[in-house]
Parts: structure tokens; C-alpha cells; sequence
């Protein structure tokens, strides 16, 4: 089976500065998809970013971006002009290209975002 | 996007009875749901993926007669936890698989609380 390794359990963050978050995976395949989802105190689990295997091209999505390297399977996350608003859990994922797969998630990181 | 609901949000039950937690597709059809379970502070750990029209497939060490899975319309899965105890209190999500989209994209419920007293 995958596994997805996040190895900072706790984060924290200046307010309006730039945070990274690690994630590493183990996987033989070579089509996949690699997820960053924020879980707030809700616990509604809310999809950051998404990358596809197949691209080289790193994911962003305003505030967010990630650096995406295949050969070290490694899969962080950058967050820049930290908010109030992001402090929550984030959940590195893997998911197979296969059809009909299901997600492996990491241990989570607890980011604190100090005012 | 699309919208996938759980029902009920929370719920509190006494040790030995059973609890029906429901997932619900919104606007898309899903042959395939997923059912996780997180306890606090911990990660989601998937326990069975629902497949409409057929049996679950449980993980390794989830015992299917304790979590019973149905999946029996294209928009709607439910797990009953059966002869609840204590150990069984942990937070339900389950997610469901839109097969509209080339990436098969996957929507999270917002999760069920469980606490058996």
C-alpha cells in the first residue's frame, strides 16, 4: 500500500509571512494525483491543491503553490501572506490514477497562524 | 462544485444499540463512495469503500459485521454501526467518487459525530 509521510506535526506561522509544509509518499506507480486538504476545527475536509503525477508543472492557487519533485516523491506546501483564516490541520493525500481508488493521508500538520 | 451530504451531523447513543449514519451525493451520481473514520487528532483511515449494486470491501482489521455498509441507489450510501460501544466514538466521513470528471474528482462529507455513553 502507499504511504504519506508528514513529518512536522505542528506548524507556525507569523501572520502575512510564508509557511512550507513537508510531505513525502512511497508509491510504484506512475500515474497518480497528490492532494493538500485543510481541515478547520468544522472538521469539513477542504480540498487546497491538487497536482497530477504526469505534470512538471508545479500546482498553485493564489496564496497557495506547491513543489512538486516526482524522483523524490516529495510533495510540500507552500503558503505565502499567511491569514488568520488558515490555521487548521492539513492532510498531505495520494490518490492512484487508477480508476475507482482511494485516498492515503498522511498524519496531518497543526499550523498556527500568530497575529 | 458538487455537494455530497451526511446525515445525521452528530449523534449520541447508548452503548449496545445501533446507528445509521447516511451519504449523500447532492448533484452527481457516484457508484463508488468511501467511508473513513478519524479520532481526535489523528488521521483519516479509510474502513470500507461502498460500491452501489454490490458488496463493500472492508480494510484490513475493520470488521464488516460490525459496519454495515450499504449502498443500495446511485446517490446514497449508509453505514450502521451495529451493537455500538464506547471504542466505536470517532468522527465518520465519507467521500464520493463524481465520475463526470476525467480525475474522478472526490467530494468530502462534512462528517458525523458519534459518541456511544
Amino acid at each position: 500500500a502507499q504511504t504519506v509521510t508528514q513529518s512536522q506535526p505542528e506548524m507556525s506561522v507569523q501572520e502575512a509571512e510564508t509557511v512550507t509544509l513537508s510531505c513525502t509518499y512511497d508509491t510504484s506507480e506512475s500515474d497518480y494525483y497528490l492532494f493538500w486538504y485543510k481541515q478547520p476545527p468544522s472538521r469539513q475536509m477542504i480540498l487546497v491543491i491538487r497536482q497530477e503525477a504526469y505534470k512538471q508543472q508545479n500546482a498553485t492557487e493564489n496564496r497557495f503553490s506547491v513543489n512538486f519533485q516526482k524522483a523524490a516523491k516529495s510533495f510540500s506546501l507552500k503558503i505565502s501572506d499567511s491569514q488568520l483564516g488558515d490555521a487548521a490541520m492539513y492532510f498531505c493525500a495520494y490518490r492512484s490514477a487508477r480508476t475507482g481508488n482511494q485516498f492515503y493521508f498522511g498524519t496531518g500538520t497543526s499550523l498556527t497562524v500568530i497575529p | 462544485g458538487a455537494v455530497v451530504s451526511q446525515h445525521p451531523s452528530w449523534v449520541i447513543c447508548k452503548s449496545g444499540t445501533s446507528v445509521k449514519i447516511e451519504c449523500r451525493s447532492l448533484d452527481f451520481q457516484a457508484t463508488t463512495m468511501f467511508w473513513y473514520r478519524q479520532f481526535p487528532k489523528q488521521s483519516l483511515m479509510l474502513m470500507a469503500t461502498s460500491n452501489e449494486g454490490s458488496k463493500a470491501t472492508y480494510e484490513q482489521g475493520v470488521e464488516k459485521d460490525k459496519f454495515l455498509i450499504n449502498h443500495a441507489s446511485l446517490t446514497l450510501s449508509t453505514l450502521t454501526v451495529t451493537s455500538a460501544h464506547p471504542e466505536d466514538s470517532s468522527f465518520y466521513i465519507c467521500s464520493a467518487r463524481d465520475q463526470r470528471t476525467i480525475q474522478e474528482t472526490q467530494y468530502f462529507g462534512p462528517g458525523t459525530r458519534l459518541l456511544v455513553l
